[in-house]
């Protein structure tokens, strides 16, 4: 199993452009969470889904969308970039019930 | 709300020397606790949970933590400290029975001195 995965690794944008940061896994997780991790902040949740359709809004949702078309997919949109989204993205996964999360690589994302 | 406080932002130990690494946490109900590790430039990877039974939790690479209900605490320790465990350290809290939002401390970043 290549667990979750997270395209791309490194990205520059500019002030007011979008983009979608890529996550699957292939563990067939229900839950799927996106975080964001700042220096001294630790990691906070940005959105999360329990399921296919279903998603809902974390800690910090702001200036993000998601959506989840499938168990294995859950993207996350930037939909104007602002200098305060520069950080890393974290994407999470964990099954039904269980407890423990297995996170992606991690996006690292700049935002001029 | 559920709340953690990790005390130190960076520690410092020798090669061989005991890591004490301290975690408090805030939660209205019994929650589950985690200590994640995080390796420069990668993910974060599991340590150790406590989700019930025995308070002393034993996970990878040789580190435990224990679960002290009136102290409102969940510390990592390790024996002997090696250079290989210099990396980030999250201690992290969630509801049990299902819920789903989980709180991570800020981090503390583990310094191995050769």
């Amino acid at each position: 199993n290549a667990g979750v995965t997270q395209t791309p690794k490194f990205q520059v944008l500019k002030t007011g452009q979008s983009m979608t940061l890529q996550c699957a896994q292939d563990m067939n997780h229900e839950y799927m969470s996106w975080y964001r991790q700042d220096p001294g902040m630790g990691l906070r949740l940005i959105h999360y889904s329990v399921g296919a359709g279903i998603t809902d809004q974390g800690e910090v949702p702001n200036g993000y969308n998601v959506s989840r078309s499938t168990t294995e997919d859950f993207p996350l949109r930037l939909l104007s970039a602002a200098p305060s989204q520069t950080s890393v993205y974290f994407c999470a996964s964990r099954r039904g019930g269980g407890e423990t999360q297995y996170f992606g690589p991690g996006t690292r994302l700049l935002v001029l | 709300a559920q709340s953690v406080t990790q005390l130190g932002s960076h520690v410092s130990v020798s090669e061989g020397a005991l890591v004490l690494l301290r975690c408090n946490y805030s939660s209205s109900v019994p929650p589950y606790l985690f200590w994640y590790v995080q390796y420069p430039n990668q993910g974060l990877q599991l340590l150790l949970k406590y989700t019930t039974g025995a308070t002393l939790v034993k996970g990878i690479n040789g580190f435990e933590a224990e679960f002290k209900k009136s102290e409102t605490s969940f510390h990592l320790t390790k024996p002997s400290a090696h250079m290989s465990d210099a990396a980030e350290y999250f201690c992290a809290v969630s509801d049990r029975g299902g819920g789903f939002k989980t709180i991570f401390g800020a981090g503390t970043r583990l310094f191995v001195k050769a």
